[in-house]
């Protein structure tokens, strides 16, 4: 079980390009989140998952931010025209129904 | 107004010692605590959690305390050692609905030898 992968770890954008972050959930998993950790903000809630469906997007930036879940085994984050106030890590974690909630290592963006 | 606070941004302990790590909640419908280990460049990692029908949870040297009244808890280190030197969160979820947790802002605990 290799956890919850996240790719890529860094990712560099200029301001106005478009980021996309990947995540691969623990095998199984029905839940699947997103969060993003500043030093300011500390960890928010983005949005989630439950057996491929969104559940609840409350945490979300509506205007630039959209996230899919393909397929059981992938999601990803999508940030259109970022901004340097994107800047963040980026952290995707999974969780059987009700169980533990384990995170990934988190992709760090950089917008420039 | 903040869910879940932590009231320390920073604690050193020497080693050997007991850390105490507090915090704080709002909404007494939370009822499931964890708290969550990070290291840096890691992603948060469970060490312990408590349901709100428990006042106690202990899992070797880790021990919550928790006090429903008071809408508090406090995680307890014992014989604290260089290698818990990390950040840790509070963290609160609801017994049903979304399963989000809500985070506290952390505590950064620094363990010298």
């Amino acid at each position: 079980n290799a956890g919850v992968i996240q790719t890529p770890r860094h990712k560099v954008t200029g301001k106005g390009q478009e980021a996309t972050l990947w995540c691969e959930p623990i095998s199984g998993h029905s839940a699947v989140f997103w969060y993003r950790q500043t030093i300011v903000q500390g960890l928010e809630f983005l949005t989630y998952f439950r057996n491929q469906a969104p559940i609840d997007d409350s945490g979300m930036p509506k205007e630039r931010f959209s996230a899919q879940m393909p397929n059981q085994s992938h999601s990803t984050l999508k940030i259109q025209s970022t901004q340097p106030q994107d800047s963040a890590v980026y952290l995707c974690a999974s969780s059987l129904e009700g169980g533990e909630v384990f995170f990934g290592k988190g992709t760090r963006l950089t917008v420039v | 107004q903040q869910q879940v606070r932590q009231s320390s941004q920073s604690l050193t302990v020497w080693e050997g010692e007991t850390a105490i790590l507090n915090c704080s909640y709002e909404n007494s419908a939370f009822d499931y605590f964890p708290w969550y280990q990070q290291f840096p460049g890691e992603g948060p990692a469970l060490l312990i959690a408590i349901r709100s029908v428990s006042d106690k949870k202990e899992d070797g040297r880790f021990t919550i305390f928790f006090n429903k009244r008071e809408k508090n808890l406090s995680l307890h280190i014992k014989d604290s050692q260089p290698g818990d030197s990390a950040t840790y969160f509070c963290a609160a979820s609801y017994p049903s609905g979304s399963w989000q947790l809500i985070f506290g802002s952390g505590t950064q605990l620094t363990v010298m030898p």
